[in-house]
């Protein structure tokens, strides 16, 4: 069973386009993140959602609008899409309050815009 | 804000040797957990060992161990008997006791040479 699952794994598009990632985890924690690996590997922190509510939304363009229908879920649109966005996206879901403390995440989306 | 410093970009290690790689955090908590990260080609992001502060004692994992100095806010990962499978980029990640935050540092990329 697949854990933190992340769809589509591969995104190539033209600059200007709009797109979504989406991320769903089966393990029941309260708390998912989005988090964007660029080509030097360092992982950024873009937003994280605890029980459906926004509580860290780093600096990021305003093109960039997570949403969270349920706990369970976190999607992530991107409007007119640069070729700076080019980068992998990883989902991360976490539980707060108790074991296990550590992040799970996604096996990643490399988005490749063009 | 904590930080998470890893001060060694990649290193290099020969087949069945030992290579330690470093971390060190800033933090004014005193209860908190550490992590060692995993992320090979593959770019799945794998949980190699968790510490949690209040532990004085060393966590281990089979051929993973770590060296925990919380005076010295040190936390270094030791991988004995390496193999070919272990080379990645490892991060270290803290997480603050409360509010569900997580920090990573900037990775370190490990060879293991046949």
């Amino acid at each position: 069973d697949t854990a933190v699952s992340q769809t589509p794994k591969y995104l190539v598009t033209q600059m200007g386009n709009d797109k979504s990632i989406k991320c769903e985890q089966n393990l029941g924690h309260d708390t998912m993140y989005w988090y964007k690996q660029d080509s030097k590997k360092f992982l950024k922190i873009m937003f994280s959602y605890n029980n459906k509510e926004l509580i860290i939304n780093e600096t990021v363009p305003n093109r960039f609008s997570p949403k969270s229908p349920d706990k369970a879920h976190l999607n992530l649109h991107i409007n007119s899409l640069e070729l700076g966005d080019s980068a992998v996206y990883f989902c991360a879901s976490s539980l707060e309050g108790g074991a296990p403390y550590e992040q799970y995440f996604g096996p990643g989306t490399r988005l490749t815009v063009t | 804000a904590q930080t998470v410093t890893q001060s060694q970009p990649e290193m290099s290690v020969q087949e069945a040797e030992t290579v330690t790689l470093s971390c060190t955090y800033d933090t004014s908590e005193s209860d908190y957990y550490l992590f060692w990260y995993k992320q090979p080609p593959s770019r799945q992001m794998i949980l190699v060992i968790r510490q949690e502060a209040y532990k004085q004692q060393n966590a281990t994992e089979n051929r993973f161990s770590v060296n925990f100095q919380k005076a010295a806010k040190s936390f270094s990962l030791k991988i004995s008997d390496s193999q070919l499978g272990d080379a990645a980029m490892y991060f270290c990640a803290y997480r603050t006791y409360n509010f569900n935050k997580f920090y990573f540092g900037s990775g370190t990329k490990l060879n293991v040479k046949p």
